[in-house]
């Protein structure tokens, strides 16, 4: 079956500590995955893409095919990366083509 | 550009009530999608639209959910009767074109709360 899959409810860090959010995934074929985020107060939004190995507010992701993983990583974490951050994957099936989201991990970076 | 809109923000029913909820895509967008966002989970999709017509509704519970967008614009998501199950957040996001690859933009969600 087709998931993904975020094993951490929270994460709570000091800032200017690293952080590593944790997405693992289940896709028969090749993945193209992705990082939503959710600012307390605002709209749930894009924060990176795998396939274009850009680096937005400083974090990165790199796809681990062996192990199924996508983590999503800061070496420095700032307070205003408290946020919900939703692991997603791209799935398609026929006519049913769709993005499946994890439970989503909040990020909670203390002064 | 103007982003998503969604309303009312929040609302509250009794269960067996009735309740609609409406969103206005990002301009040009053809492909509207409707989430149930049960709390602590992830945005679950319920529909998708590719202009008026439907692309996926595999997931929407028809026995009392529907949803339409007539014109290919606006969509409406109602719920008819209600349960307590259905309190989540309802998002509406639009991009432009049906590739789930492609950027989703989404709005602010309507919380609904059942009693």
């Amino acid at each position: 079956a087709q998931r993904v899959t975020q094993p951490e409810k929270l994460l709570s860090v000091f800032k200017g500590a690293p952080v590593e959010l944790k997405c693992n995934y289940s896709y028969s074929g090749s993945p193209e995955l992705f990082w939503y985020v959710q600012y307390s107060r605002q709209r749930l939004q894009l924060l990176l893409r795998h396939i274009s190995r850009e680096s937005i507010k400083g974090f990165t992701a790199d796809l681990n095919k062996g192990e199924t993983s996508f983590h999503l990583k800061k070496p420095f974490a700032q307070e205003e990366d408290s946020a919900m951050y939703y692991c997603a994957l791209p799935v398609y099936g026929g006519a049913t083509n769709k993005l499946i989201f994890g439970t989503g991990t909040l990020l909670a970076v203390q002064p | 550009e103007a982003g998503v809109a969604q309303s009312p923000r929040y609302k509250i029913i009794e269960k067996r009530q009735s309740v609609a909820f409406w969103c206005n895509p990002i301009s040009g967008h053809a492909t509207l999608y409707w989430y149930q966002q049960i709390l602590g989970q992830g945005p679950k999709l319920l529909i998708q639209f590719q202009n008026n017509g439907v692309v996926d509704d595999s997931q929407l519970p028809k026995d009392r959910f529907s949803a339409e967008r007539l014109k290919g614009v606006d969509s409406t998501l109602k719920i008819q009767p209600a349960k307590l199950e259905d309190s989540a957040v309802y998002l509406c996001a639009s991009s432009s074109s049906p590739d789930p690859t492609d950027t989703q933009y989404f709005g602010p969600g309507t919380r609904l709360t059942v009693l």
